[in-house]
């Protein structure tokens, strides 16, 4: 079966600091791969999707990237953190672009002081 | 207006209660449509996929009406269990809405 994982569950960071958050899928080959946002209280905004190694699609100009060394890798990093990018980060994973279920890994908690 | 707009809610219902949310969106050519719950501090899960004849699982029935375009859930029975959040999603986009809160109290 097809299990999805995060590091770490939890982080505290001070403004201007780097970030790097990792996602990792076992169970599947060449998933796709997204990175979304949810500020507290608030709905689940995409930042990020991959269809494939190296390809990334970005849906909202900030200071966050993401990249994907290897096939079932997902990496979320910022050069410099912000207040506003204090929220929970999930990952989540689909065989299919348009239409398929997707399933989400257990979440970072970003606070950024 | 957004891709995706919910019900804004909190939703505080009795026990036993039925209660229906609904979704709309905006892309009419977005093609699958998902209901997710989410508990507090987790990740989402799926709830069920909306069909374009409606379906149902339990006390659980989800409906698509492409003409308003829109999607809803209705949940009968309710039970305590059921308090969560509920995220729809347009599959095309991969849009979620904001979600609507739901509390059922006994």
């Amino acid at each position: 079966s097809q299990t999805i994982h995060q590091w770490p569950a939890t982080l505290v960071q001070p403004v201007g600091s780097p970030l790097s958050l990792e996602c990792t899928v076992e169970g599947t080959s060449n998933p796709n791969l997204y990175w979304y946002r949810q500020a507290a209280g608030r709905g689940l905004q995409l930042l990020f999707y991959s269809v494939g190694i190296g390809q990334i699609s970005s849906e909202v100009p900030q200071n966050l990237s993401a990249s994907r060394p290897q096939d079932r890798q997902f990496i979320l990093s910022s050069k410099k953190l912000l207040l506003s990018d204090s929220g929970f980060y999930l990952c989540a994973w689909t065989l299919g672009l348009a239409g398929d279920t997707q399933y989400f890994g257990p979440g970072t908690r970003l606070t950024v002081l | 207006r957004k891709e995706v707009e919910q019900d804004p809610g909190p939703f505080n219902v009795p026990e036993g209660a039925t209660v229906a949310f609904n979704c709309t969106y905006s892309n009419s050519a977005s093609q699958s449509f998902f209901w997710y719950r989410q508990d507090c501090r987790k990740e989402p899960k799926l709830l069920m996929s909306v069909y374009s004849s409606g379906n149902e699982d339990g006390r659980f029935t989800a409906q698509l009406n492409r003409a308003s375009q829109y999607i809803s859930l209705l949940i009968r029975d309710s039970k305590l269990s059921d308090s969560a959040t509920y995220l729809c999603v347009v599959g095309l986009s991969m849009r979620f809405g904001a979600g609507t809160r739901l509390t059922v109290k006994p």
